[in-house]
């Protein structure tokens, strides 16, 4: 089983509400992954949790709040988004670094 | 730093033609290598990797090979299909490092 887990597929919210991001893995990976994604655009990286600890924050803004609550589960707690902030977010895992990295399918963010 | 340049494309070809795109890297010390396809609508796949020099990537009839004296794995396919539409993103990753660093993606369009 190669499946990272992301619910839900589609989001809208406004800019005053909280809302959260969820995904799962039962592969066993140590290392798990959240990356932003603009149209037409590579992902790219937010924050990397590695063993459950938080082991690079990409300087994103504290409106992004991750959560590692065991090693299958990662949740992106998200709280007063900005327009600028609708984007494909991807969840993914690796083994460990310079491995492999499975992707969700991801979660299609509309902040208005 | 760490960077991977590829054809940006859109590249447009007719079912059965011959598919290469082009990837290079560079990198202190020896990166594995990735590429990654994204369908429409979905997150991305893992197509092929390679993780030393002169290793030979493989998957779906895709192919690309680590090349060490050229800084370079590109992609290839003999006969591509319409179903291989998509957008393609070749990646590396650093020894011990969690962070994937992607090519801006090229868009392929298999036309019948």
């Amino acid at each position: 089983d190669t499946e990272v887990t992301q619910t839900p597929k589609h989001l809208v919210m406004g800019m005053t509400n909280k809302k959260s991001l969820k995904c799962e893995q039962h592969m066993g990976h140590r290392a798990m992954y959240w990356y932003k994604q603009k149209a037409k655009k590579p992902p790219e990286l937010m924050f990397v949790y590695s063993y459950e600890k938080l082991s690079i924050n990409e300087s994103v803004p504290s409106r992004f709040s991750p959560e590692c609550p065991n090693s299958s589960l990662l949740n992106l707690h998200l709280h007063a988004l900005q327009p600028e902030d609708s984007a494909l977010y991807l969840c993914a895992s690796s083994q460990t670094g310079n491995t492999e990295a499975f992707f969700g399918q991801g979660t299609r963010l509309t902040v208005v | 730093g760490n960077s991977v340049t590829q054809m940006e494309g859109p590249v447009t070809l007719s079912e059965e033609a011959f598919l290469t795109i082009n990837c290079t890297y560079t990198a202190t010390g020896y990166p594995s290598l990735f590429w990654y396809v994204q369908y429409p609508g979905e997150g991305l796949q893992l197509l092929l990797k390679a993780t030393k020099a002169d290793d030979k990537g493989s998957n779906k009839g895709f192919e690309a090979t680590y090349r060490k004296e050229t800084t370079s794995f590109h992609l290839e396919k003999g006969s591509v299909q319409v179903s291989d539409s998509a957008v393609y993103f070749c990646a590396q990753a650093g020894a011990g490092s969690y962070q994937l660093t992607f090519g801006k993606g090229t868009k392929l369009s298999v036309i019948p």
